[in-house]
């Protein structure tokens, strides 16, 4: 399975924009980049996911290197309530299209 | 609407014992995952079922077996229990099966096995 490599935690201050980098060099061309979040206590919820293009959503902004290589999760404004560990997955048929989690990124917001 | 639900939330074992864990999932949604989360592990893929059949497995040991109904409930069991199954069991559904690449996970909570 395509791994990613994440920093294991960053801090924030609260109503300000957090970028969330995440590495994946062996990112095949069918390969798709989701993130989840886990917040405390409870089980991980979808962000968002992309291919190739930038994505947006309510939650979230994915921005996606050219070379597909690394991308970025933006959290526009993040607010105490974005205090969770962010995961960067692929997902890809070659490996069923299982989700494989890393260790995530742990992001403290702070007031 | 609801969503997915999974009991036992908390349970306590002993070593040798086995243990069943239930899922239900979003109603309508017909595939069914299970992830375990330890510590020292982090969220490790169980298997994924659909339409009652098998479609991924992880590399778990035969003793962690799963098994879906008919009407998408899914329980999984943990046979002959070892003190490293101490962890949190999450089960996942999704509207659409595996073959899709850009299908949503929505999580349960979790049940929290405690082996002692």
């Amino acid at each position: 399975d395509a791994k990613t490599t994440q920093p294991n935690s960053m801090e924030s201050n609260e109503e300000e924009p957090v970028h969330l980098p995440c590495n994946h060099s062996t990112i095949s061309g069918t390969d798709y980049i989701h993130w989840y979040r886990q917040l405390p206590s409870q089980g991980p919820e979808y962000v968002i996911h992309g291919l190739t293009s930038n994505v947006n959503n309510r939650m979230a902004s994915l921005a996606i290197a050219e070379d597909r290589k690394s991308s970025t999760l933006i959290l526009h404004r993040a607010t105490l309530r974005d205090a969770a560990v962010y995961y960067c997955i692929l997902s890809g048929k070659a490996a069923g299209n299982k989700l494989t989690f890393g260790g995530g990124t742990r992001v403290l917001v702070k007031p | 609407k609801a969503g997915v639900t999974q009991t036992p939330r908390y349970l306590i074992k002993t070593r040798g014992q086995q243990v069943t864990l239930s899922c239900s999932p979003i109603s309508g949604h017909r595939s069914v995952s299970w992830y375990q989360q330890t510590p020292g592990q982090g969220l490790q893929f169980l298997f994924e079922y659909f339409s009652e059949t098998q479609r991924n497995k992880g590399n778990f040991p035969g003793r962690f077996s799963g098994r879906q109904f008919s009407n998408s409930r899914s329980e999984m069991n943990v046979s002959t229990l070892e003190l490293g199954d101490s962890a949190l069991y999450l089960c996942a559904s999704s509207l659409r099966g595996w073959t899709d690449t850009t299908r949503e996970l929505f999580f349960g909570e979790g049940s929290r096995l405690t082996v002692l």
